[in-house]
């Protein structure tokens, strides 16, 4: 079955350091790869997408790699800040409808 | 704009009751989204629908729950009857297919808690 997995345990960093988060999924292959933001009591934001023909895709200080052939994809925030602290949701999605897959999320927690 | 809006923002209820969850797309939105949350299952899909129509609900886990879009500005998820295995927050999204291009972004409400005592 389709399967997505992103770190379980918690990612504590210091402000300033470049937090790393990792997206693996199994029996997919997806045309799209999303990560979204979700802060307590709040739904998730969408934050960047990038497509299964990209390698590299950049906002400000959001960096996301897209890897088919080990799929896998690497979501870095640089020069890190407390309010960057969240849990960071991976979610797939193919080209044929909208149905997307998402995961359990990686808790960042950055400190000042 | 207000965003996806969804309402009650906290529901209580005793098992068997009947459930129904609200949600207000963005304006001009043409894809609902019905998702639910839990720590054990983390986000899942349970429909969604395009100018109205549901298109997939094969993430609905039992004929308890049901799904509708009477009109393109609101939406409603229902459960009946209700089990404490239902307890989760469920969120609504919406999200916007421009000409051309596929619709990325999905915007989320900021869902409902749902507790089944």
């Amino acid at each position: 079955s389709q399967k997505i997995e992103q770190n379980s345990e918690a990612l504590n960093i210091q402000e300033g350091k470049t937090a790393t988060l990792t997206c693996n999924y199994t029996n997919y292959s997806p045309a799209y790869l999303q990560w979204y933001r979700q802060d307590p009591g709040r739904g998730p934001v969408f934050l960047l997408l990038i497509r299964e023909n990209e390698k590299e895709k950049r906002k400000e200080r959001l960096k996301v790699t897209f890897d088919t052939t080990l799929k896998q994809s690497l979501f870095h925030i640089t020069a890190s800040q407390p309010a960057d602290s969240a849990t960071y949701l991976c979610a797939l999605r193919n080209t044929g409808g909208f149905k997307t897959i998402f995961g359990a999320g990686t808790r960042l927690f950055v400190k000042a | 704009d207000a965003g996806v809006i969804q309402s009650p923002r906290h529901e209580v209820t005793e098992m068997g009751q009947e459930v129904t969850l609200r949600c207000k797309p963005i304006s001009g939105h043409d894809y609902l989204f019905w998702y639910r949350q839990t720590m054990m299952r983390g986000l899942e899909l349970l429909i969604y629908f395009n100018n109205n129509v549901p298109i997939d609900d094969s993430g609905m886990p039992e004929d308890r729950f049901s799904a509708k879009m009477p009109n393109a500005s609101f939406s409603t998820l229902k459960i009946q009857p209700s089990e404490p295995r239902d307890s989760a927050v469920y969120f609504c999204a919406s999200s916007l297919r421009s000409s051309g291009l596929l619709a990325y972004e999905q915007y989320f409400g900021p869902g409902t808690r749902l507790t089944v005592t």
